[in-house]
């Protein structure tokens, strides 16, 4: 099946920008979604077809899809968003969503 | 608002049963593909199942295939996972989710998640 790999944990300082990646073989040929969950909570869609947000996502939250690597960034980062963010695609011999680990992001 | 709601969840000895809920509002359930997606005690996520808006096409995680089954009730604005021959690795905080209106496999809203523990 088709995997996408996600460091553990990623932490950043309030205000500095935060990059989460997400690597799979050839991803950039992929749509990619991410999606936050914070702590006690369900996830929540952030990005979606590699770039777009839902309404209501701030737009200091983006996404890029190149290569083997993708990238959620997080600009001007607040202690709200404290969160495992999880990356995913339609991958696979069968065709079936495909989750990454996931990243802790912490702010610190 | 969207609002998505599960229920059943519980203790269940392994080889067991359960019938898990999801109950839909604030949006026309009818039209839109629903979803099952798991999270096991502090692991990541892990797709389960979907159901197209007509419950024409159905598919399955290969760890749950033929174990569990996927349905729906348009009129009842609600989705259900019939779980059989239940194993500890299914122990999990199961999440209804609702697919995108483009893309059945990307999930715009979720419920609150019931948890069901698989253990004798």
């Amino acid at each position: 099946s088709y995997v996408l790999t996600q460091p553990p944990s990623v932490s950043v300082a309030p205000g500095e920008t935060a990059r989460v990646t997400c690597g799979g073989d050839n991803i950039g040929s992929k749509r990619v979604h991410w999606y936050q969950q914070k702590s006690g909570q369900a996830p929540a869609l952030v990005i979606y077809y590699d770039t777009d947000r839902p309404s209501g996502i701030p737009e200091r939250i983006s996404g890029a899809n190149s290569g083997n690597t993708a990238t959620l960034t997080i600009s001007r980062v607040e202690a709200g968003d404290e969160a495992d963010y999880y990356c995913q695609v339609l991958g696979g011999i069968n065709v079936h969503p495909v989750f990454g680990g996931g990243t802790r992001l912490t702010v610190l | 608002e969207v609002q998505l709601v599960e229920s059943g969840g519980g203790l269940v000895k392994p080889g067991g049963s359960l019938r898990l809920s999801c109950t839909a509002s604030g949006f026309t359930f009818s039209r839109f593909s629903m979803n099952w997606v798991r999270q096991a005690p502090r692991k990541g996520l892990e797709w389960v199942s979907s159901v197209s808006s007509t419950s024409t096409y159905i598919y399955y995680a290969d760890s749950v295939k033929g174990r569990f089954t996927i349905s729906r009730d348009n009129a009842k604005y609600s989705l259900y996972l019939e779980m059989n021959n239940l194993r500890a690795e299914d122990t999990a905080v199961y999440y209804c989710a609702r697919g995108h209106s483009s893309a059945w496999y990307i999930f715009d809203s979720w419920g609150q998640g019931t948890l069901v523990t698989v253990s004798s």
